[in-house]
């Protein structure tokens, strides 16, 4: 079946630091990708997405490119604020496989970004 | 953002106990989704609803069961609660998940402990 797999936090940045993200999939179809963001106490927010082979998703500073030859989806950002700290899931969903929408996640990683 | 309360925020039950959890929606989106959320596994699928008694399984659905008798509510119970239900649990909605515009939206969540 589908499957996401993201690197293992955290991830601990100064503040202006660069950031990045490895997100790797599997897929039978052709899936569309998303990352969500967790702050804490709250739920997720869709941060990007992207639904096709070469998109860049972007939002708030943070891109990700829909890589198909690699199966990735990293997320990077050029200079991250202490505002950022949160957590990270990489998603995908295919519609040419389920109808309803269904979200695979990979685990999470926890981005802790000091002053 | 989306309309999306969920009840309660936290609770803590004993072991054996029937557990109900609400999602109450103001949005009028037909797709609603259960997730838990725990270490090392992001979020996982619980059990689905595609319209009004129109429900079905999803990854880790054993343990739970689901109603839908309105749009707005989507329902979640815990026949008997076992500690390996310990978990944050996600609603979360869609109007159209076969469309990568409307993505999901979610819920602030539930945190529930089973003693």
């Amino acid at each position: 079946g589908d499957s996401v797999t993201q690197m293992e936090g955290p991830v601990t940045l100064s503040e202006e630091a660069f950031l990045t993200i490895n997100c790797t999939y599997t897929a039978t179809g052709y899936p569309s990708l998303f990352w969500y963001v967790q702050y804490p106490g709250e739920g997720l927010q869709l941060l990007l997405k992207a639904t096709k082979a070469d998109d860049k998703g972007s939002n708030k500073g943070f891109e990700a490119t829909y890589r198909k030859e690699t199966t990735s989806f990293h997320l990077e950002k050029g200079s991250v604020q202490v505002s950022d700290s949160a957590v990270y899931f990489c998603a995908l969903s295919d519609p040419t496989t389920d109808s309803w929408g269904k979200l695979q996640f990979g685990a999470g990683t926890q981005v802790v970004v000091t002053p | 953002d989306a309309g999306i309360t969920q009840s309660p925020r936290h609770k803590v039950t004993e072991t054996g106990t029937p557990v109900t959890l609400r999602c109450h929606q103001t949005e009028n989106h037909r797709y609603m989704y259960w997730y838990r959320q725990d270490p090392g596994h992001g979020l996982r699928l619980i059990h689905y609803s595609y319209g009004v008694k129109d429900t079905d399984k999803g990854e880790v659905s054993d343990g739970y069961s689901v109603s839908r008798s309105k749009t707005e509510d989507f329902l979640l119970t815990l026949e008997s609660a076992t500690s390996s239900q310990t978990s944050v649990y996600f609603c979360a909605i869609s109007e159209s998940p076969g469309k990568p515009n409307q993505p999901q939206h979610f819920g602030d969540g539930t945190r529930l402990s089973i003693l």
